[in-house]
């Protein structure tokens, strides 16, 4: 069966420090991968995603981004973060073999910027 | 641009209740729409999918209509009962299996017991 594993759940990081959360998923291959952030009280925003390795699209012009080195691993970064990085940051999957279905996500990381 | 509006921030039923959430959205004309449930930390859990052509779909208590001449799709959940409230976004969908989904901020449903 598939699963998405994302870690960290929890991340406490000062302004200016660096970022790196990973997310793989097991049991199927080429995925669609996806990087989404939902800051408090607000929807959840795309950020990146990715059709294949080393493919990676963006939505949003920020201070982060996001690559795939291997076909199941999804990594989001940033150099320096921002108080506004703070947010809770879900990566999601969806097998473009499957035709309809919808996305399962991971178990999110959230992420304090102090 | 486009824009997903879900009817309320919250929404407040009692239990045994018929719970109904809206989903309206314009600039868009998604082939499919999806919905989902988000529980308080955790991420969003597919729920139904239904297409331009299907008026209604339905799993167990769940009931989904797609209206495309409204705009609008309409989420029930029937004798909603207190383990169903979490928030359920809906994200309307493009004909491509690539684009991604665009999320509604949601509704949260609380359901009182």
């Amino acid at each position: 069966s598939q699963t998405i594993h994302q870690w960290p759940a929890t991340l406490v990081q000062p302004v200016g420090s660096p970022l790196s959360l990973e997310c793989t998923v097991e049991g199927t291959s080429n995925p669609n991968l996806y990087w989404y952030r939902q800051a408090a009280g607000r929807g959840l925003q795309l950020l990146f995603y990715s059709v294949g390795i080393g493919q990676i699209s963006s939505e949003v012009p920020q201070n982060l981004s996001a690559s795939r080195p291997q076909d199941r691993q999804f990594i989001l970064s940033s150099k320096k973060l921002l108080l506004s990085d703070s947010g809770f940051y879900l990566c999601a999957w969806r097998s473009p073999r499957q035709g309809l279905y919808g996305y399962t996500f991971g178990s999110g990381t959230r992420l304090t910027v102090v | 641009s486009q824009k997903i509006e879900q009817n309320s921030e919250a929404l407040n039923i009692q239990e045994g209740k018929t719970a109904t959430l809206t989903c309206n959205y314009t600039n868009y004309s998604p082939a499919y729409l999806q919905w989902y449930r988000q529980d308080p930390g955790r991420g969003p859990v597919f729920l139904l999918l239904i297409r331009e052509n299907e008026k209604e779909k339905r799993k167990e208590r769940l009931k989904v209509t797609f209206d495309t001449t409204l705009k609008q799709s309409l989420f029930h959940i029937t004798a909603s009962q207190p383990a169903d409230s979490a928030t359920y976004l809906c994200a309307p969908q493009g004909p491509r299996g690539n684009t991604p989904l665009v999320f509604g901020k949601g509704t949260r449903l609380s359901v009182i017991a």
